[in-house]
């Protein structure tokens, strides 16, 4: 079945710089690849998406990357601000079937003032 | 406004008890999943289902089980308790058109 590996764990950045965050994952029929973001004791909630028929994908201060080849796609954020501090999951899924999602481990990300 | 709320949110049980924890959403929408969320797992994925009288297993579904036996509804069943499923568990509904998976509030289950 699908794995989805996502790096780093941990990602302390300074406000206004920039974040990446990368995962892989293992099965070449997967096609939809969102992203969430949860903040502390909340739910998570999706902040972008892409599918496999595009390769980057922009919305204000986040991007997200695709490469089917080496099958990663990479979350961007530009511009950090304290709000950002969260953990993000990445995830993927196929067209067929229920659309469930495989999701990576969860990155914390800490924008430091 | 249409939602997804989970009950209860906290719940504390002893080892080999029934436990049912609640999932209500009122989308409409035919596909729903239940996760548990455990450090350094992310979320994994118990049981799905795409619409009604429709139940599939997910990754660890090993001492769970869920019924659909209507849209609005997926209850998830702990069969007999085990401390290992001390766990946060969400709630999860998508229309399965434009992909995108509305989480419940979440259940903070503990086992003793």
């Amino acid at each position: 079945g699908e794995n989805v590996e996502q790096h780093p764990s941990t990602l302390s950045v300074q406000e206004g710089d920039s974040a990446v965050i990368k995962c892989t994952y293992s099965d070449s029929a997967s096609n939809y690849f969102p992203w969430y973001k949860q903040e502390l004791g909340k739910r998570p909630q999706l902040i972008i998406d892409i599918r496999s028929n595009v390769g980057e994908k922009k919305d204000q201060r986040i991007a997200v990357t695709l490469n089917k080849t080496a099958k990663h796609f990479s979350l961007h954020i530009t511009e950090t601000q304290p709000e950002d501090s969260a953990v993000y999951f990445c995830a993927a899924s196929k067209v067929q079937g229920a659309q469930k999602l495989v999701f990576g481990q969860g990155t914390r990300l800490t924008i430091n003032p | 406004d249409a939602e997804i709320t989970q009950s209860p949110r906290h719940k504390i049980t002893e080892t080999g008890r029934q436990v049912t924890l609640a999932c209500h959403q009122t989308w409409n929408h035919n596909n729903m999943f239940w996760y548990r969320q455990d450090l350094g797992h992310g979320l994994r994925l118990i049981h799905y289902s795409y619409g009604v009288q429709d139940t599939n297993k997910g990754e660890v579904s090993d001492g769970y089980s869920v019924s659909r036996s209507n849209t609005e509804d997926l209850p998830l069943t702990l069969e007999s308790a085990a401390s290992s499923q001390t766990s946060v568990y969400f709630c999860a509904s998508s229309d399965g058109t434009s992909r995108e998976q509305y989480f419940g509030p979440g259940t903070r289950l503990t086992v003793t």
